[in-house]
């Protein structure tokens, strides 16, 4: 079956260390986003990426991280810099903009202990 | 600027109520596109149907109905005799034709209650 994997699904760091997320697709979608989400909240856009290589800033890119080395992988490092980290991530991907709307993962969420 | 209202927050209805979610938009664009999305308690986002801007026949499917009207700027979603299952929080999302994202809703919680 096609879709998007996200892993791990919980995840606990503790403050001042680096922690990456994992998004993986077998859609062949050529972009794929990552989300962040708080309680109660809507969806805020972090990073997105429309080919191999190359990636560009969403609304709240400070102190995240991200690379598009292979057109199946965006992985999301959150760095010590991200003062607020405790949130509900997603993953997403389309096939050409956003036209067509995203197929998204089920998420991690991530607590800083 | 792209922009996407989802006026209300919270909705509780009781079993096979009818219940409507508003979603208003903005956009410069003559060509866009609107897509409702459902979130349940897992987390995951789920794809409830994608409009462009060409086509304001109004959809049916099952339960659920969507209503568009450009003169509005308005995609709203009905949900017939509401079930428990329908609880989540639902979505509202734009696209314009030759931008890379979807503008989100800051959504509507939906509760069915038994």
């Amino acid at each position: 079956d096609g879709g998007i994997t996200q892993s791990p699904k919980y995840l606990f760091r503790k403050e001042g260390q680096n922690v990456t997320l994992s998004c993986e697709q077998n859609l062949n979608h050529d972009a794929m986003y990552w989300y962040r989400q708080d309680p109660g909240q809507g969806l805020r856009l972090i990073y997105y990426s429309q080919i191999v290589n190359d990636f560009q800033k969403g609304d709240i890119a400070e102190g995240y991280s991200v690379s598009r080395e292979k057109k199946e992988s965006f992985p999301l490092t959150v760095t010590s810099a991200q003062k607020n980290p405790t949130a509900f991530y997603l993953c997403a991907s389309s096939m050409w903009q956003g036209a067509f709307g995203y197929t998204f993962g089920s998420g991690t969420r991530l607590t800083v202990v | 600027a792209q922009k996407v209202t989802q006026a209300q927050t919270e909705i509780s209805v009781v079993e096979k109520e009818d219940v409507t979610l508003d979603c208003v938009y903005e956009t410069r664009d003559t060509t866009y596109y609107l897509f409702w999305y459902k979130q349940p308690p897992s987390g995951e986002l789920v794809f409830l149907i994608r409009r462009n801007s060409f086509d304001e026949q109004n959809e049916i499917s099952g339960r659920y109905s969507w209503n568009f009207q450009k003169s509005t700027s308005s995609f709203n979603f009905t949900i017939t005799a509401s079930q428990v299952v329908d609880s989540a929080v639902y979505f509202c999302a734009l696209s314009e034709a030759d931008t890379d994202k979807l503008i989100f809703g800051t959504g509507t919680r939906l509760q069915v209650f038994p």
